[in-house]
């Protein structure tokens, strides 16, 4: 069975320190993909990177860099220098095969950065 | 800019009522979501449609159903409304034609529901 685990389900950082946060799959699939939403307190998901299975290379933007190995079925997402406005809950979701929607999703990581 | 517009942010409605949640995508997507979100489960799928009244259930549609006449409307109806569906309800939208590593799934705001 298909599975998403977010095992942190809470962060405290001070701002300007790095933050991880881990997300573990599993699927039997071959062809598939990895998501990360950010959820402000707002209520809204932001789309933060789609990866395929096929694409195992890190990915940096800005502040924001992931971590795919598939050896360890692991995405792993990391901010550095947090800000405040980095606090949010912050999803991992898995697609169910090969397709772009029907997603699985882990529990959520609700990261606080502290002023 | 592509929109999902869910018609209700925040709903507190009594034991046994109907209750009728609107979503509205312009994006002409085929396909769209509704999906329930509480603390500490993520997100569940309750129904999903690919198609003008076409309807297929998710993970947990006990206690709901769905509708979708036009294309763009997609509504998520509790017919008889009780306290364990207090929730944030989100729907989403995609289209099966997606290129690019970009977005593929586009989420509303969320309706915050309370049943009373």
């Amino acid at each position: 069975a298909q599975k998403v685990t977010q095992a942190q389900t809470e962060i405290s950082v001070v701002e300007k320190e790095d933050v991880t946060l881990d997300c573990v799959y599993e699927t039997r699939d071959t062809t598939y993909y990895l998501f990360w939403y950010k959820q402000p307190p707002s209520g809204e998901l932001v789309f933060l990177i789609r990866r395929n299975s096929f694409d195992e290379q890190n990915e940096i933007s800005g502040r924001y860099s992931w971590n795919f190995q598939k050896s360890t079925s692991s995405f792993n997402f990391t901010i550095t220098a947090s800000q405040v406005v980095d606090s949010a809950v912050y999803f991992c979701a898995l697609s169910r095969g090969s397709s772009n929607y029907q997603l699985i999703w882990g529990a959520g990581t609700k990261l606080i950065i502290k002023p | 800019d592509v929109k999902v517009t869910q018609s209700s942010r925040y709903l507190v409605k009594r034991t046994g009522e109907k209750v009728f949640l609107e979503c509205v995508q312009d994006m002409d997507h085929e396909n769209m979501f509704w999906y329930r979100q509480d603390p500490g489960l993520g997100l569940r799928l309750i129904y999903f449609s690919y198609d003008v009244k076409m309807k297929e259930k998710g993970d947990i549609p006990e206690g709901y159903s769905v509708s979708r006449e036009k294309k763009e409307r997609f509504s998520l109806i509790l017919e008889s409304a009780s306290t364990n569906q207090t929730s944030m309800y989100l729907c989403a939208s995609t289209t099966f034609y997606w290129t690019g590593d970009g977005n593929t799934i586009y989420f509303g705001e969320g309706s915050w529901l309370t049943v009373v």
